[in-house]
């Protein structure tokens, strides 16, 4: 298995809902990323997990909540999001040990109502 | 601080042209440099690789080379077809606690039959 699986693939919400993304992967990474992209624009890290532990927050509000349950699972809770965080999601991983890049999810295209 | 350079687009070809993708770097280690391509709707897919210096990564007929002399790392087709119509990011990575991916802005490219 040579994927990362994202859930939903699209997800509407409002302002006031509470929601989760979630990422899967078996290829036995140990770093875990979340980048969010706008429409036209690069991806932007949001979040690193590295052997299920938060290494790195990119000064993401609190409004978005990351969580490594396992070294397979990646989450990230939704909660009073405003409509400027409508993006792609993208989850990826890597091997912790070395740098041969990441493999990406399709990502969940996010729309706050 | 680390930073990728890529040329504006879109970049309008007709089917079997000649492509080329321009990428330079600005890195305070020694990178890893990766070509990543999103068609529309998709996420990020590795496209190609390079870890060293005068390396050439190659893919789909696509390939690029690991220039440290110019800082570069331009992407090159020989003849592009339709289905290449896509986005492509230039990024880099430095062998640090983080693992993580710097983008360029992105080129869009159009093929037209």
């Amino acid at each position: 298995d040579t994927e990362v699986t994202q859930t939903p693939k699209h997800l509407v919400m409002g302002m006031t809902n509470k929601k989760s993304l979630k990422c899967e992967q078996h290829m036995g990474h140990r770093a875990m990323y979340w980048y969010k992209q706008k429409a036209k624009k690069p991806p932007e890290l949001m979040f690193v997990y590295s052997y299920e532990k938060l290494s790195i927050n990119e000064s993401v509000p609190s409004r978005f909540s990351p969580e490594c349950p396992n070294s397979s699972l990646l989450n990230l809770h939704l909660h009073a999001l405003q409509p400027e965080d409508s993006a792609l999601y993208l989850c990826a991983s890597s091997p912790r040990t070395d740098n041969y890049g990441y493999t990406f999810g399709s990502g969940t295209r996010l729309t706050v109502v | 601080g680390d930073s990728v350079t890529q040329m504006e687009g879109p970049v309008t070809l007709s089917e079997e042209a000649f492509l080329t993708i321009n990428c330079t770097y600005t890195a305070t280690g020694y990178p890893s440099l990766f070509w990543y391509v999103q068609y529309p709707g998709e996420g990020l897919q590795l496209l190609l690789k390079a870890t060293k210096a005068d390396d050439k990564g190659s893919n789909k007929g696509f390939e690029a080379t690991y220039r440290k002399e110019t800082t570069s790392f331009h992407l090159e087709k020989g003849s592009v077809q339709v289905s290449d119509s896509a986005v492509y990011f230039c990024a880099l990575s430095v062998v640090d606690s983080s693992y993580k991916l710097i983008f360029g802005s992105g080129t869009r490219l159009l093929v037209r039959p």
